[in-house]
């Protein structure tokens, strides 16, 4: 069946240290896959996102990394704070192509 | 302010009981979603509705009922719940499959 997964469930990080937060996905199809950041009490929202046609994306802070040939997708964080504390989804489009799927999350914590 | 409103924030109803949840996004998306969020469980897609159209109905059953009368709102009519529809219900909306999905802040919802 479908399904994305992370590789750990929790990451504990210094503060100023680069973070590495892993996702493997099943659905070999899918043109496209997004991070989310989830803060208590709040809905996830957007990191970033890359499509299949590239394996690298940058943005402020964070690189998203894809490997098709292992459906292996990561999000790097550089120079952690304690703000980056959340928990961490990769999603990848399902079957249908109509909407995204969910990993289960990491969750990160930051000490400072 | 994501963008994407949802109320109540928190709900809580009796098994015979009948209630709504209410989502509203200001994004000016054509796409609008539903998931559960429950603990220790990846987000769950449970509808997609695409220009009005339910385009997805990823198996759920029958005592929850969406209604997306316009582009902008979306709800989630809900009746003779069992205590295991107890989560974190997330609306979301998108201008299409590849792009990402924004999300609102949740009715945290428990059956009592």
């Amino acid at each position: 069946g479908e399904s994305v997964g992370l590789h750990l469930p929790t990451l504990s990080v210094q503060e100023g240290d680069n973070s590495i937060i892993n996702c493997a996905y099943s659905n070999s199809a899918s043109d496209y896959f997004i991070w989310y950041k989830q803060e208590s009490g709040k809905g996830p929202q957007f990191i970033i996102d890359i499509r299949s046609n590239m394996d690298k994306r940058q943005g402020q802070r964070v690189t998203v990394l894809l490997n098709k040939t292992v459906k292996h997708l990561s999000l790097q964080i550089a120079a952690t704070q304690p703000g980056d504390s959340a928990v961490y989804f990769c999603a990848e489009k399902d079957q249908a192509g109509t909407a995204l799927i969910f990993g289960k999350g990491t969750t990160l914590s930051v000490s400072s | 302010e994501t963008g994407v409103t949802q109320t109540p924030r928190h709900l809580v109803m009796g098994m015979t009981n009948k209630k709504s949840l209410k989502c509203e996004q200001h994004l000016g998306h054509n796409a609008m979603y539903w998931y559960k969020q429950s603990a220790k469980k990846p987000l769950e897609l449970m509808f997609v509705y695409s220009l009005e159209e339910r385009v997805e109905n990823n198996s759920v059953p029958s005592r929850f009922s969406p209604e997306c009368p316009n582009s902008s709102h979306l709800f989630l009519h809900l009746h003779t719940l069992q205590p295991e529809d107890s989560a974190l219900y997330l609306c979301a909306s998108s201008q299409g499959p590849n792009s990402p999905l924004h999300f609102g802040n949740g009715t945290r919802l428990t059956v009592t």
